[in-house]
């Protein structure tokens, strides 16, 4: 069973209109982190925002917030005030527990989000 | 500013070559990691290793191997290339259990 599930496979916004971006994650362990990063075509992976288990209050890193619903098992990114810039793939992304074993620290990824932004 | 650095962009190799895909991290992170990414796949791991010496196998490892020999750097081995390994190869690292992965720029392999 896929542990994060991206269900959008491309998505389209029009320049300074907000945008969410679905994620949905399986786990077990109730201790876990879930990470969005974004991948211009130039191909780097950039962390964007990081989300813990037991956080009370959902993150937010500028222009981004990540909309967090632990009972249904849900962390979708929120882009606000969308640019041209934010064109990209988009990845969810989760790492289980502590002291895991040998699973230390490996990331489970989602399939992708392409983002288009139109002016 | 920390990075880890895959020494090529893009890789032409031919069918049955061994290649090596080489990664260093100037960070001093114990934990190092090869993905692989395909169109509508995602990123699947292929190897890790949270010590010199140490591996790990991910989801994928078939077809692969690991060498960590210092801390700093982490390589990946094709013994003998095949034209499904064509892929976007990223390498990351990361200092412990509880915080995310930071990446290289990636290595785009074709094997024909």
């Amino acid at each position: 069973a896929q542990k994060i599930t991206q269900t959008q496979p491309g998505m389209f916004v029009q320049e300074k209109e907000a945008v969410t971006l679905d994620c949905t994650y399986d786990t077990s362990d109730p201790s876990y982190g879930l990470f969005w990063y974004k991948q211009p075509s130039s191909g780097e992976m950039i962390f964007l925002i990081y989300q813990g288990s037991y956080d009370q209050q959902n993150a937010t890193e500028g222009r981004y917030s990540l909309n967090f619903q632990k009972a249904r098992k849900s962390a979708n990114l929120v882009i606000s005030a969308s640019q041209l810039g934010d064109s990209a793939m988009y990845f969810c992304a989760m790492r289980e527990g502590h002291n895991r074993g040998s699973t230390l620290g490996r990331l489970y990824f989602g399939r992708g989000t392409q983002l288009t932004v139109w002016p | 500013d920390v990075k880890v650095t895959q020494s090529s962009r893009y890789l032409v190799k031919r069918t049955g070559e061994k290649v090596f895909l080489e990664c260093v991290q100037d960070m001093d992170h114990e934990n190092m990691f090869w993905y692989r990414q395909d169109p509508g796949l995602g990123l699947r791991l292929i190897y890790f290793s949270y010590d010199v010496k140490m591996k790990e196998k991910g989801d994928i490892p078939e077809g692969y191997s690991v060498s960590r020999e210092k801390k700093e750097r982490f390589s990946l081995i094709l013994e003998s290339a095949s034209t499904n390994q064509t892929s976007m190869y990223l390498c990351a690292s990361s200092l412990g259990q509880l915080v995310g992965h930071t990446f290289g720029s990636g290595t785009r392999l074709t094997v024909v």
